[in-house]
């Protein structure tokens, strides 16, 4: 079966750095995307990933690795309004996305 | 620019009743539109996709059906709701070829079924 894993919590403080991993096992893989959602609210694109590297858009970036089935999405000084859920989705052979459960992230002051 | 719109934000809807739910795009022409479900604390379900007028794919077997009568619009319904079709609704079009767009989501309908 295809498989999204994120962790499903994380805590942060305000100005701090945090990381958030998502491993995924997909029949083919044609792109791996982050969304933010803020809760009530829909999905915001954030970044979109196909070749092995890192992707760096102003205080986020996203890396991945294919050969590892793994990305993250890094957020660098912290803002109250980054309290939100990560969601991470992989695009796969038949290029339909598969959706992670999503990482709720807490930003402490 | 393209804009999606969906209708209503929110629903109370007794068992058995009947659903539809209306997204529409605009700025844009042919899109892909899809239909997910959440549920509290969980990821995106996809229910229903659409790559042009009267093609519809459906993921999951259930009592909701969708119909896409013209270009832009993209409607959800059912006959008969049950207690598990609660959930946040969202719709979402991608451009066409959508090897590498992303997609873009509708505001929402938040259902919940009594």
């Amino acid at each position: 079966g295809q498989n999204i894993d994120q962790p499903t919590e994380m805590t942060a403080t305000e100005g701090a750095i945090v990381q958030i991993n998502c491993t995924y096992q997909t029949s083919g893989f044609n792109g791996l995307f982050w969304y933010q959602q803020h809760a009530g609210e829909a999905p915001t694109f954030l970044s979109y990933n196909v070749l092995d590297g890192l992707e760096e858009k102003g205080r986020f970036s996203s890396f991945l690795s294919r050969s590892k089935g793994y990305s993250y999405l890094l957020l660098k000084e912290l803002q109250m309004k980054d309290s939100a859920s990560y969601l991470c989705a992989v695009r796969d052979s038949n290029y339909q996305l598969i959706w992670g459960a999503g990482t709720k992230l807490i930003i402490k002051p | 620019s393209q804009t999606i719109h969906q209708w209503p934000a929110t629903l109370v809807q007794p068992v058995g009743s009947p659903l539809s739910l209306e997204c529409t795009v605009e700025g844009t022409s042919n899109p892909n539109l899809y239909w997910y479900r959440q549920a509290a604390g969980r990821g995106l379900q996809l229910l229903f996709y659409s790559v042009g007028i009267g093609q519809i794919s459906s993921e999951v077997p259930q009592n909701l059906s969708a119909s896409r009568p013209q270009d832009r619009q993209f409607i959800l319904s059912s006959k008969k709701l049950l207690l598990s079709d609660s959930g946040f609704y969202l719709c979402a079009w991608s451009a066409i070829p959508d090897r590498a767009y992303e997609q873009y989501f509708g505001p929402g309908t938040r259902l919940t079924v009594t």
